[in-house]
């Protein structure tokens, strides 16, 4: 099982460029999770998907949307990069949202916006 | 509010040298509590949960609801044991998120 895969690992965008990160697991989870990490901050959550065909707004989504046509994949994009948003983004999954599953969490893409 | 705080950015000992990494937390219910380990550059692991008190890589943290802490502890540190770690609160909404505190980095020295 590979887990928890994210692509690009690292991308630099010029300001007002657009594009796409692709999370994907192959562990069946329900539930996937976009976070940014910024130094001092910890990580803050972006979007989440409770299943297939679902999402809705965590801490810090504006400038940011997101997709789950298909359970294994959660795609986040930014539409029109700002350099507010050059930070490292994990996504993670988990079977269920109880303090029973553990979230699983990809190996990060690095981006950073000029 | 949840909220989860690490006061220590940075905390630095020596090998052998015992270890305390703080954790303090504000949630109004039964609290969740995990502690995540990140290496150089690597992918978050879960280091451990409060609810099995297991004790792994011979670390170990006790809830304790009076003081509203999850200090992480190890006896004797090891240079392998430096990375950065998170203190992480599961969250009773937003599709059960961790609210993670600002992570302190673990600095084991020869």
């Amino acid at each position: 099982n590979a887990g928890v895969t994210q692509t690009p690992k690292f991308r630099v965008l010029k300001t007002g460029q657009s594009m796409t990160l692709l999370c994907a697991q192959d562990m069946n989870h329900e539930y996937m999770y976009w976070y940014r990490q910024d130094p001092g901050m910890g990580l803050r959550l972006i979007h989440y998907s409770v299943g297939e065909g679902t999402t809705a707004k965590g801490e810090v989504p504006d400038g940011y949307n997101v997709s789950r046509l298909k359970k294994q994949n959660f795609l986040l994009g930014l539409e029109s990069a700002a350099p507010s948003q050059t930070s490292v983004y994990f996504c993670a999954s988990s079977y269920g949202s109880g303090g029973a599953y553990e979230q699983f969490f990809g190996p990060g893409t690095r981006l950073t916006v000029l | 509010a949840q909220r989860v705080t690490q006061p220590e950015k940075l905390l630095s000992v020596f090998k052998g040298a015992p270890v305390e990494l703080k954790c303090n937390y504000s949630y109004s219910g039964s609290p969740e509590l995990f502690w995540y380990v990140q290496y150089s550059r690597q992918r978050l692991q879960l280091l451990l949960r409060h609810i099995s008190r297991e004790s792994i890589k011979g670390f170990t943290a006790d809830l304790n609801k009076g003081e509203t802490s999850f200090h992480l502890k190890k006896p004797f540190a090891q240079e392998e044991d430096s990375a950065m770690y998170y203190c992480a609160l599961k969250s009773y909404n937003q599709g059960g998120k961790l609210i993670f505190g600002q992570g302190t980095e673990l600095s084991v020295k020869p």
